[in-house]
Protein backbone atom coordinates (compact mmCIF):
# COMPACT_ATOMS: atom_id res chain seq x y z
CA UNK A 1 0.00 0.00 0.00
CA UNK A 2 1.22 3.18 -0.70
CA UNK A 3 2.22 5.78 1.96
CA UNK A 4 1.30 9.27 2.53
CA UNK A 5 2.62 11.28 -0.50
CA UNK A 6 3.26 15.08 0.09
CA UNK A 7 4.70 17.64 -3.26
CA UNK A 8 6.77 19.25 -3.84
CA UNK A 9 9.79 18.06 -1.41
CA UNK A 10 11.03 21.70 -1.33
CA UNK A 11 10.30 25.26 -1.90
CA UNK A 12 11.96 28.54 -1.94
CA UNK A 13 9.70 31.22 -1.65
CA UNK A 14 9.77 35.47 -1.09
CA UNK A 15 8.16 37.07 1.43
CA UNK A 16 5.00 38.30 0.42
CA UNK A 17 4.09 35.36 -2.15
CA UNK A 18 2.05 32.30 -1.22
CA UNK A 19 1.99 28.92 -1.43
CA UNK A 20 -0.15 25.84 -1.87
CA UNK A 21 1.31 22.08 -0.99
CA UNK A 22 -0.28 19.15 -2.07
CA UNK A 23 -1.22 15.21 0.09
CA UNK A 24 -2.41 12.00 -0.83
CA UNK A 25 -3.00 10.13 1.53
CA UNK A 26 -2.81 6.69 2.28
CA UNK A 27 -5.80 4.73 0.19
CA UNK A 28 -8.79 4.09 2.10
CA UNK A 29 -8.18 7.21 4.81
CA UNK A 30 -10.14 10.16 5.03
CA UNK A 31 -8.72 12.13 8.19
CA UNK A 32 -5.77 14.39 6.97
CA UNK A 33 -3.71 16.43 9.05
CA UNK A 34 -1.29 18.98 8.44
CA UNK A 35 2.10 19.68 10.90
CA UNK A 36 4.03 22.24 10.86
CA UNK A 37 7.58 21.48 12.49
CA UNK A 38 10.52 23.88 13.42
CA UNK A 39 13.86 23.81 14.67
CA UNK A 40 13.68 23.36 18.42
CA UNK A 41 9.88 23.01 18.10
CA UNK A 42 7.49 19.76 18.53
CA UNK A 43 5.13 19.29 15.54
CA UNK A 44 2.73 22.21 15.55
CA UNK A 45 -0.88 21.28 15.02
CA UNK A 46 -2.35 23.30 11.97
CA UNK A 47 -6.13 22.00 11.23
CA UNK A 48 -7.68 18.22 10.29
CA UNK A 49 -9.76 17.20 7.23
CA UNK A 50 -12.13 14.80 7.31
CA UNK A 51 -14.84 14.38 4.47
CA UNK A 52 -14.03 17.44 2.93
CA UNK A 53 -14.69 19.43 6.26
CA UNK A 54 -12.50 20.88 8.57
CA UNK A 55 -12.86 19.20 11.52
CA UNK A 56 -10.12 20.92 14.28
CA UNK A 57 -7.76 24.24 13.86
CA UNK A 58 -5.00 24.93 15.56
CA UNK A 59 -3.52 28.30 17.11
CA UNK A 60 -2.30 29.49 13.60
CA UNK A 61 -2.95 32.77 11.62
CA UNK A 62 -5.95 32.51 9.04
CA UNK A 63 -3.21 33.08 6.38
CA UNK A 64 -2.92 29.42 6.76
CA UNK A 65 -5.55 27.48 5.38
CA UNK A 66 -6.39 23.91 3.50
CA UNK A 67 -9.07 22.11 1.62
CA UNK A 68 -9.71 18.54 0.84
CA UNK A 69 -11.24 17.17 -1.87
CA UNK A 70 -13.91 13.93 -2.50
CA UNK A 71 -10.93 11.84 -3.21
CA UNK A 72 -9.48 12.88 0.38
CA UNK A 73 -6.78 14.54 -1.11
CA UNK A 74 -5.94 17.58 0.89
CA UNK A 75 -4.11 20.95 -0.29
CA UNK A 76 -2.82 23.09 2.23
CA UNK A 77 -1.90 27.30 1.41
CA UNK A 78 0.05 30.26 3.02
CA UNK A 79 -0.36 33.18 2.07
CA UNK A 80 1.35 36.36 2.59
CA UNK A 81 4.68 34.28 3.56
CA UNK A 82 6.61 35.55 6.35
CA UNK A 83 10.38 34.78 7.34
CA UNK A 84 8.88 32.92 10.37
CA UNK A 85 6.43 30.82 7.43
CA UNK A 86 10.40 28.35 6.87
CA UNK A 87 9.35 25.05 8.28
CA UNK A 88 8.82 21.86 7.45
CA UNK A 89 4.95 20.95 6.60
CA UNK A 90 3.83 17.57 7.51
CA UNK A 91 0.61 15.92 6.02
CA UNK A 92 -0.43 12.72 7.90
CA UNK A 93 -3.34 10.81 7.22
CA UNK A 94 -5.06 8.19 9.74
CA UNK A 95 -8.39 6.41 9.80
CA UNK A 96 -9.49 8.62 12.05
CA UNK A 97 -11.19 5.18 14.55
CA UNK A 98 -10.06 5.29 17.95
CA UNK A 99 -6.34 4.45 18.67
CA UNK A 100 -5.32 4.60 15.23
CA UNK A 101 -2.30 6.77 14.53
CA UNK A 102 -1.06 8.99 11.96
CA UNK A 103 1.17 8.27 9.14
CA UNK A 104 2.76 11.22 8.41
CA UNK A 105 4.48 11.62 4.44
CA UNK A 106 8.03 12.94 4.06
CA UNK A 107 7.24 16.97 4.53
CA UNK A 108 7.56 19.87 2.46
CA UNK A 109 10.80 22.00 3.20
CA UNK A 110 9.20 25.41 2.91
CA UNK A 111 12.52 28.42 3.00
CA UNK A 112 11.16 32.10 2.24
CA UNK A 113 13.82 34.24 1.76
CA UNK B 1 1.20 25.65 26.10
CA UNK B 2 3.11 22.43 25.18
CA UNK B 3 0.69 19.97 26.51
CA UNK B 4 3.39 16.84 25.93
CA UNK B 5 7.22 17.50 26.72
CA UNK B 6 10.54 15.57 26.26
CA UNK B 7 13.08 17.33 28.80
CA UNK B 8 15.88 15.80 27.17
CA UNK B 9 16.89 16.92 24.12
CA UNK B 10 19.74 14.24 23.39
CA UNK B 11 20.64 10.93 24.81
CA UNK B 12 23.54 8.78 23.99
CA UNK B 13 23.44 4.16 24.55
CA UNK B 14 26.33 2.03 23.85
CA UNK B 15 24.76 -0.46 21.46
CA UNK B 16 23.52 -3.81 22.77
CA UNK B 17 22.20 -1.64 26.40
CA UNK B 18 18.60 -0.20 27.08
CA UNK B 19 17.62 3.35 25.53
CA UNK B 20 15.03 4.83 27.56
CA UNK B 21 13.10 7.89 26.55
CA UNK B 22 10.90 10.03 29.02
CA UNK B 23 7.47 12.51 28.07
CA UNK B 24 5.60 14.37 30.04
CA UNK B 25 1.93 15.65 29.83
CA UNK B 26 -0.30 17.71 31.46
CA UNK B 27 -3.76 17.06 30.03
CA UNK B 28 -5.71 14.18 31.92
CA UNK B 29 -7.85 13.62 28.91
CA UNK B 30 -5.15 12.43 27.27
CA UNK B 31 -6.60 9.31 26.24
CA UNK B 32 -4.10 7.33 22.76
CA UNK B 33 -0.30 7.72 23.51
CA UNK B 34 2.23 7.53 20.83
CA UNK B 35 5.91 7.07 19.73
CA UNK B 36 7.41 7.96 16.41
CA UNK B 37 10.80 8.12 15.06
CA UNK B 38 12.08 10.28 12.93
CA UNK B 39 15.31 10.10 10.75
CA UNK B 40 16.59 13.19 9.09
CA UNK B 41 14.99 14.32 5.08
CA UNK B 42 11.69 11.76 6.26
CA UNK B 43 8.37 12.17 8.23
CA UNK B 44 7.89 10.88 11.65
CA UNK B 45 7.54 6.57 11.27
CA UNK B 46 4.54 5.57 13.81
CA UNK B 47 6.59 2.76 16.19
CA UNK B 48 4.07 2.17 19.20
CA UNK B 49 1.41 2.96 20.90
CA UNK B 50 -0.65 2.41 23.97
CA UNK B 51 -4.81 3.22 25.41
CA UNK B 52 -4.86 4.78 28.91
CA UNK B 53 -6.24 1.78 29.75
CA UNK B 54 -2.81 -0.39 29.76
CA UNK B 55 0.11 0.54 31.33
CA UNK B 56 2.26 -1.65 29.28
CA UNK B 57 2.92 -2.23 25.28
CA UNK B 58 5.53 -4.46 23.73
CA UNK B 59 6.11 -4.76 20.22
CA UNK B 60 9.86 -6.66 19.88
CA UNK B 61 12.44 -4.22 21.25
CA UNK B 62 10.16 -1.49 21.93
CA UNK B 63 8.25 -1.46 25.21
CA UNK B 64 6.13 1.80 26.02
CA UNK B 65 4.94 2.28 30.01
CA UNK B 66 2.41 4.63 30.92
CA UNK B 67 2.11 6.01 33.93
CA UNK B 68 -1.45 7.67 34.44
CA UNK B 69 -0.99 9.23 38.14
CA UNK B 70 2.67 10.63 37.52
CA UNK B 71 1.01 11.42 33.89
CA UNK B 72 4.31 9.81 32.46
CA UNK B 73 5.12 8.27 29.23
CA UNK B 74 8.18 6.30 28.09
CA UNK B 75 9.95 4.22 25.68
CA UNK B 76 12.53 1.46 26.71
CA UNK B 77 14.63 0.13 23.27
CA UNK B 78 16.72 -3.09 24.61
CA UNK B 79 19.03 -4.12 22.70
CA UNK B 80 19.96 -0.63 21.22
CA UNK B 81 21.19 -0.70 17.85
CA UNK B 82 22.84 1.60 15.87
CA UNK B 83 19.91 1.78 13.35
CA UNK B 84 17.69 3.15 16.21
CA UNK B 85 19.65 6.54 16.35
CA UNK B 86 17.19 8.72 15.05
CA UNK B 87 15.02 11.97 17.22
CA UNK B 88 11.92 10.15 19.00
CA UNK B 89 8.68 12.16 19.48
CA UNK B 90 5.99 11.11 21.75
CA UNK B 91 2.32 12.32 21.38
CA UNK B 92 -0.98 12.23 23.01
CA UNK B 93 -4.76 12.38 21.65
CA UNK B 94 -7.72 13.29 23.63
CA UNK B 95 -10.73 13.00 22.04
CA UNK B 96 -11.27 13.96 18.09
CA UNK B 97 -8.24 13.43 16.24
CA UNK B 98 -5.80 16.10 17.55
CA UNK B 99 -2.43 14.56 18.50
CA UNK B 100 -0.40 16.54 20.99
CA UNK B 101 3.57 16.40 20.09
CA UNK B 102 6.83 16.71 22.08
CA UNK B 103 10.07 18.28 21.03
CA UNK B 104 11.83 15.45 20.20
CA UNK B 105 14.89 13.33 21.95
CA UNK B 106 17.59 12.76 19.74
CA UNK B 107 18.80 9.44 20.58
CA UNK B 108 22.43 8.27 19.34
CA UNK B 109 23.57 4.73 19.72
CA UNK B 110 27.23 4.26 19.70
CA UNK B 111 28.89 1.28 18.30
Amino acid sequence: KAGVTQTPRYLIKTRGQQVTLSCSPISGHRSVSWYQQTPGQGLQFLFEYFSETQRNKGNFPGRFSGRQFSNSRSEMNVSTLELGDSALYLCASSLRSNNSPLHFGNGTRLTVT
Amino acid sequence: DQQVKQNSPSLSVQEGRISILNCDYTNSMFDYFLWYKKYPAEGPTFLISISSIKDKNEDGRFTVFLNKSAKHLSLHIVPSQPGDSAVYFCAAKASGNQFYFGTGTSLTVIP
